[in-house]
């Protein structure tokens, strides 16, 4: 089965800019998330999606990030404007509703804010 | 809230050396705990999970992991370690819902 996709792999911007990121979950899996991982820390939870339907958003800083999954598929996350602290690199994961599956994570993309 | 420690941010072992990454965490209820490992400029990629049933769970390239009750642990175990096991070792706690928390990561550095 084809994996997590997400892109770009690699991004670099300045402060204030924005930017989006793009990630393509593994086919059937409705749940799908957005992890933040700042350079040597675990992955901290962003927003969970299942289906188009928004589980979990309650540390998503609101103000600048935005995330949304239209069509229960496909996925974009936003900052803007971006701040230097949201240096890290964003993961999408995606997992099958229920059953005690593991999440499957994309490759990331690396943000770096100058 | 759940939550996850691992007290150690590096370990290092000799090639062919048993190797052990330790994990302990807190939620309510039954625990769903997972391992993951991450190479360098990639996702996480899942080794193994305890759901029920047997305290020794076997995983992926060679891996196995205890789960303590008693002890809140969940460490992740190898007989003999390899320098390709060199990477970031991630401890993950599911609660009864879709929520998954991960601890701040072990680095393992195995030496030739």
């Amino acid at each position: 089965e084809a994996g997590v996709a997400q892109s770009p792999r690699y991004k670099i911007i300045e402060k204030r800019q924005s930017v989006a990121f793009w990630c393509n979950p593994i086919s059937g899996h409705a749940t799908l998330y957005w992890y933040q991982q700042i350079l040597g820390q675990g992955p901290k939870l962003l927003i969970q999606f299942q289906n188009n339907g928004v589980v979990d958003d309650s540390q998503l800083p609101k103000d600048r990030f935005s995330a949304e999954r239209l069509k229960g598929v496909d996925s974009t996350l936003k900052i803007q404007p971006a701040k230097l602290e949201d240096s890290a690199v964003y993961l999408c994961a995606s997992s099958p509703i229920g059953g005690n599956s593991p999440l499957h994570f994309g490759n990331g993309t690396r943000l770096t804010v100058t | 809230a759940q939550s996850v420690a691992q007290p150690e941010d590096q370990v290092n072992v000799a090639e062919g050396n048993p190797l052990t990454v330790k994990c302990t965490y807190s939620v309510s209820g039954n625990p769903y705990l997972f391992w993951y490992v991450q190479y360098p400029n990639r996702g996480l990629q899942f080794l193994l999970k305890y759901i029920t049933g047997d305290n020794l769970v076997k995983g992926s390239y060679g891996f196995e992991a205890e789960f303590n009750k008693s002890q809140t642990s969940f460490h992740l175990k190898k007989p003999s370690a390899l320098v390709s096991d060199s990477a970031l070792y991630f401890c993950a706690v599911r609660d009864g819902g879709q929520n998954f928390v991960f601890g701040p990561g072990t680095r393992l550095s195995v030496l030739p």
